[in-house]
Parts: structure tokens; C-alpha cells; sequence
């Protein structure tokens, strides 16, 4: 039963272009997201976060999205760099009963120059 | 400021050995989650404990694996009679507090000959 979904499993971009990364997620008691990059042979780094009771947050070149009704988040980078190639994950966690990540199964990024 | 220290980074054992996974998480947190990550998969939770107490283990299979975080000492992630099937990443996390971010180590592959 996968609670989390990423159905686009790689993706490519141009340098200096937007990269859009979607996940949805199916658990309504999911009330904080988050995205992590990871790199090969590497534990994921947190990259940004947001809680179910704002539609945006931005930190720098990330932006993440969440759209509660459709059960949909997404991360979008401007302008891509070629540093950005990497695997994203999408995360939940239902603050109220459990501390647990569930993931998603990740995107893999290739920005291009 | 150290992040999470995993070792050994890789670990290698044959069918029937024992695998004994370590981790130390961030200076300051007494929060730890284990994860694990199969080929091409996300990575899925397993158990998330804090000093010297086991506060969530739906994820661990029923046999064979334990976790502990002693009140002094690394936690430690045990998987007796290791199979084929066990060799995977395992990644550690840690946090400040229950649901704040999680900072995930390097990881440890293992390999079951």
C-alpha cells in the first residue's frame, strides 16, 4: 500500500530552466510534508518542508506547494542548476500519532547543460 | 558540529551471520529512526526510538531484528541469521524532538552472500 506516490520516476531539465517534482499521497491524516535530495551512496539531505495548514513555503531557489484538497504537493526549483541532479523524495508524517517518515519512491533529477 | 556518524558504511556477511548496524545521531538529539532502502525503492521506515526506550516498531519484521539506543552508546540495529533478502541500505535519522525534521546519516549497505 504505497501512501506516498512520486509517479515520475526520473526527469530531465535544462540548466536555468524550472524543475517540477510531484507527489501525491493518499493518507488524509498526513499533516506535514517534507522533500529530501539524495545523492549516491549518500544519506538524504532535507531540502524543505511544509505543513498542512499553508499551501506554500519558499526557501530560496525551492518553492514546495500543496494542494490538501487534491492531496498533491510539489516541488519546484528556479533556476535548475547542474548540482541539482540528484534523487528526490517526498515525504509525510501525521504529527499527531507518529514521528515516522512514509516515502515516496523517489524522482530522479538530471539537469542538463 | 558532526552530523549522524552510521558504521560501518559497508558491511558484508554470509547467509546465517549476524549484522550489527551502528548509529550516533546529532549532537543534542535523543530521537532515532531506522530506515531501510531496497534496490529502486524508497525507503521505508522500521523503528524509531528514543534513550533506552523502543517507541514505535511497526515496521521491523517480526523476526530476527532488533534495535536499541542505550542511555550511553550508539544505537545499535541487529538482524540475526541474516538472509539474501536483508541485504539493503539501512539509514539512521535522528531529531531534536519527536516531529521536528529529520538528519539522516550516510547509511550502511549491506551485502548477504
Amino acid at each position: 500500500d504505497q501512501q506516498v506516490k512520486q509517479n515520475s520516476p526520473s526527469l530531465s531539465v535544462q540548466e536555468g530552466r524550472i524543475s517540477i517534482l510531484n507527489c501525491d499521497y493518499t493518507n488524509s491524516m498526513f499533516d506535514y510534508f517534507l522533500w529530501y535530495k539524495k545523492y549516491p551512496a549518500e544519506g538524504p539531505t532535507f531540502l524543505i518542508s511544509i505543513s498542512s495548514i499553508k499551501d506554500k513555503n519558499e526557501d530560496g531557489r525551492f518553492t514546495v506547494f500543496l494542494n490538501k484538497s487534491a492531496k498533491h504537493l510539489s516541488l519546484h526549483i528556479v533556476p535548475s542548476q547542474p548540482g541539482d541532479s540528484a534523487v528526490y523524495f517526498c515525504a509525510a508524517t501525521d504529527t499527531g500519532t507518529a514521528s515516522k517518515l512514509t516515502f515516496g519512491t523517489g524522482t530522479r533529477l538530471q539537469v542538463t547543460l | 558540529n558532526a552530523g549522524v556518524m552510521q558504521n560501518p558504511r559497508h558491511l558484508v556477511r554470509r547467509r546465517g551471520q549476524e549484522a550489527r548496524l551502528r548509529c550516533s545521531p546529532m549532537k543534542g538529539h535523543s530521537h532515532v529512526y531506522w530506515y531501510r532502502q531496497l534496490p529502486e525503492e524508497g525507503l521505508k521506515f522500521m523503528v524509531y526510538l528514543q534513550k533506552e526506550n523502543i517507541i514505535d516498531e511497526s515496521g521491523m519484521p517480526k523476526e530476527r531484528f532488533s534495535a536499541e539506543f542505550p542511555k550511553e552508546g550508539p544505537s545499535i540495529l541487529r538482524i540475526q541469521q541474516v538472509v539474501r533478502g536483508d541485504s539493503a541500505a539501512y539509514f539512521c535519522a535522528s531529531s531534536l524532538m519527536a516531529n521536528n525534521e529529520q538528519f539522516f546519516g550516510p547509511g550502511t549497505r549491506l551485502t548477504v552472500l
